[in-house]
């Protein structure tokens, strides 16, 4: 089974740039989310979507950050203008609940963003 | 404060050593628990869940104290490939489908 799948794996940019990281979530999951991994800052949730709806956006740092899931089976975040302060690892992940519990989180491999 | 908070480490320990691991949360409501393991340059990938009684795994056990609002974890006879960072994750108990992450312990597990 393929598991969540994330492309690019890595990306340089320069500041100022339009960036779209892209996400394959596992087929049958309904929740999809994104994160962002930082040494300062951990691991931060962004946005999450049920259903390709977004639910929750309130971890997006700012206007420049945006996100769309058009079908169960895509999903892209998208970063315009990027900035330096955006170098961090990009996560996606994809899960179900069962009632109000979540089954395992997975998560895609990760983008590794460079901003210079 | 934080939601979630860990000892981020490292903590260095011998092979066949044991080593616990705690993490506290914030909010009283939560209500599910998890330990997560992310080796270096990885993804995050699910350890296990924490029941209420405590539950073991192998060599890796795992209890909640909801009374102190901390969760643990033990590795009995640490082996090397058990170095990694070990998250700790809690699902708080509002409509809000979302996990909080802590910022993580780090093992490293010496020869």
């Amino acid at each position: 089974d393929a598991g969540v799948i994330q492309s690019p794996r890595h990306e340089v940019t320069e500041m100022g740039q339009e960036v779209t990281l892209r996400c394959k979530p596992i087929s049958g999951h309904d929740y999809l989310f994104w994160y962002r991994q930082t040494m300062m800052r951990g691991l931060e949730l962004l946005i999450y979507f049920n259903n390709n709806v977004p639910i929750d956006d309130s971890g997006m740092p700012e206007d420049r950050f945006s996100a769309k899931m058009p079908n169960a089976s895509f999903s892209t975040l998208k970063i315009q203008p990027s900035e330096p302060r955006d170098s961090a690892v990009y996560f996606c992940a994809s899960s179900n609940y069962r009632g109000l519990f979540p089954t395992e989180q997975y998560f895609g491999p990760g983008t590794r963003l460079t901003v210079t | 404060r934080k939601e979630v908070e860990q000892d981020p480490g490292p903590f260095n320990v011998p092979e066949g050593a044991t080593v616990a691991f705690n993490c506290t949360y914030s909010n009283s409501a939560s209500q599910s628990f998890f330990w997560y393991r992310q080796d270096c340059r990885k993804e995050p990938k699910l350890l296990m869940s924490v029941y209420s009684s405590g539950n073991e795994d192998g060599r890796f056990t795992a209890q909640l104290n909801r009374a102190s609002q901390y969760i643990s974890l033990l590795i009995r006879d640490s082996k090397l490939s058990d170095s990694a960072t070990y998250l700790c994750v809690v699902k708080v108990d509002t409509g809000r489908r979302a996990l909080t992450f802590g910022s993580g312990t780090r093992l490293q597990v010496q020869p």
